[in-house]
């Protein structure tokens, strides 16, 4: 079956931790991107790849990094810097940028205190 | 500034129609996503509008007026498991990016 993968689907980790969340897709996609999900708001984008090796910045990006060296993994870490890190983080795939949809992993629910 | 406004929450009985609106100010138009997604769960993809028109599929129908700025969500026949949020978002023609509106959360009764 193609899909996108997160794991874990819960997180836990304490303040001042940096903790990697993974997103691996077989749906040969060029593009990746990372959003983040906090209770009566949309979606924000944090980060997004088009291509392997290359990445943009989205709309709050600061206190996260990630990194493309494949095509079928997007690892995004939530640094130390991150003021408010606790929020459900989804990771979605599309054939290209600006083509049809977006397709989600499961999500990764991280707390931290 | 790029806005999408959907109602929070909305509640239908089982079997009935409901109509989901979203309204949207963006600095660029290139395609309108209706998305459902369950409570703690992913997004999954219900509906793509480009075109001024209805796109009708199944159960769901979707209505966009580009000059409005306006989309709305029809669901028929309502069951159950249609209780869900419900995800408007645009895309924008500068970056390709999608501007999500916050979601109506749709409380179905028997």
């Amino acid at each position: 079956d193609g899909g996108i993968t997160q794991s874990p689907k819960y997180l836990f980790r304490k303040e001042g931790q940096n903790v990697t969340l993974s997103c691996e897709q077989n749906l040969n996609h060029d593009a990746m991107y990372w959003y983040r999900q906090d209770p009566g708001q949309g979606l924000r984008l944090i980060y997004y790849s088009q291509i392997v090796n290359d990445f943009q910045k989205g709309d709050i990006a600061e206190g996260y990094s990630v990194s493309r060296e494949k095509k079928e993994s997007f690892p995004l870490t939530v640094t130390s810097a991150q003021k408010n890190p606790t929020a459900f983080y989804l990771c979605a795939s599309s054939a290209r940028q600006g083509v049809r949809e977006q397709y989600f992993g499961p999500g990764t629910r991280l707390t931290v205190t | 500034g790029q806005n999408i406004d959907q109602p929070t929450e909305m509640t239908a009985t089982e079997g009935a129609i409901v109509q989901i609106n979203c309204t949207y100010q963006t600095s660029g138009f290139n395609g309108l996503f209706w998305y459902q997604q369950h409570a703690g769960e992913a997004p999954t993809f219900l509906s793509y509008n480009v075109l001024d028109g209805l796109e009708e599929k199944g159960r769901f129908s979707s209505f966009l007026s580009r000059s409005k700025g306006y989309s709305y969500l029809l669901l028929k026949e309502l069951q159950m498991k249609d209780s869900a949020s419900y995800l408007c978002a645009v895309r924008d023609s500068s970056n390709y990016q999608l501007i999500w509106g916050a979601g109506t959360k749709l409380i179905i009764k028997p």
